[in-house]
């Protein structure tokens, strides 16, 4: 089946340093990879939309130049996070699509990447 | 207004029993996919099921099933002979005609006990 790697899975990092994660499509060429945010007992929050290539899409709310999205292949995609501040701590996950055939294809996930910052 | 409603954050249920999980949701678009993925406490998300708006079935995976209630926009996720390990979140998801970008309702807490 497809598998998406995410890593790291767990970074600690101090206020004002930046952090890059990475999602790669193990198996399987992602034409789109999305990134989501969790705050603890929360949903999933969609922050943006990268397309190999091509610019991401943000959310709305979502800065851009706080979060940085690279989808620079067909398996991998990095989302840096810019000067992180404490508030910035949350869980981040990946998803990636690969070109589908059927509706009923589910995105796949990478297993996240618990961003703590001091 | 919330495209994806899950009115229940926290679900109790004996071991061996089913349980129901409700989801809602909200869409113009007539053609939709509905998802139910598991989140246990390690953060990972577990694809369930999938009911797709044109079938005429409910969907059925296993232990798992969707109770698909179109008139009523309501997608409930059936587990039947609860596990233990089948404590955790769970989510309801809804993605819109060809996008694939899923939006996720709050989630729901099930504790499964002996």
């Amino acid at each position: 089946g497809a598998v998406v790697s995410q890593h790291p899975s767990r970074v600690i990092c101090k206020s004002g340093t930046s952090v890059k994660i990475e999602c790669r499509s193990l198996d399987f060429q992602a034409t789109t990879m999305f990134w989501y945010r969790q705050f603890p007992k929360k949903s999933l929050m969609l922050m943006a939309t990268s397309n190999e290539g091509s610019k991401a899409t943000y959310e709305q709310g979502v800065e851009k130049d706080k979060f940085l999205i690279n989808h620079a292949s067909l398996t991998l995609s990095t989302l840096t996070v810019t000067s992180a501040h404490p508030e910035d701590s949350s869980f981040y996950i990946c998803s990636a699509s690969q070109w589908r055939t059927s509706n009923n294809s589910p995105l796949h996930f990478g297993n996240g990447t618990r961003l703590t910052v001091t | 207004a919330q495209k994806i409603t899950q009115t229940q954050p926290g679900m109790f249920v004996q071991e061996k029993e089913a349980v129901t999980l409700d989801c809602t949701y909200d869409t113009s678009d007539p053609s939709y996919g509905l998802f139910w993925y598991k989140q246990p406490s390690s953060g990972e998300m577990i694809f369930l099921i999938y009911q797709g708006s044109y079938d005429q079935q409910n969907a059925t995976e296993g232990r798992y099933s969707l109770n698909f209630q179109k008139a009523r926009k309501s997608a409930n996720l059936v587990i039947s002979a609860s596990q233990l390990g089948d404590s955790a979140m769970y989510f309801c998801a809804m993605r819109e005609g060809n996008t694939d970008k899923l939006i996720f309702g709050t989630g729901t807490r099930l504790q499964v006990f002996p």
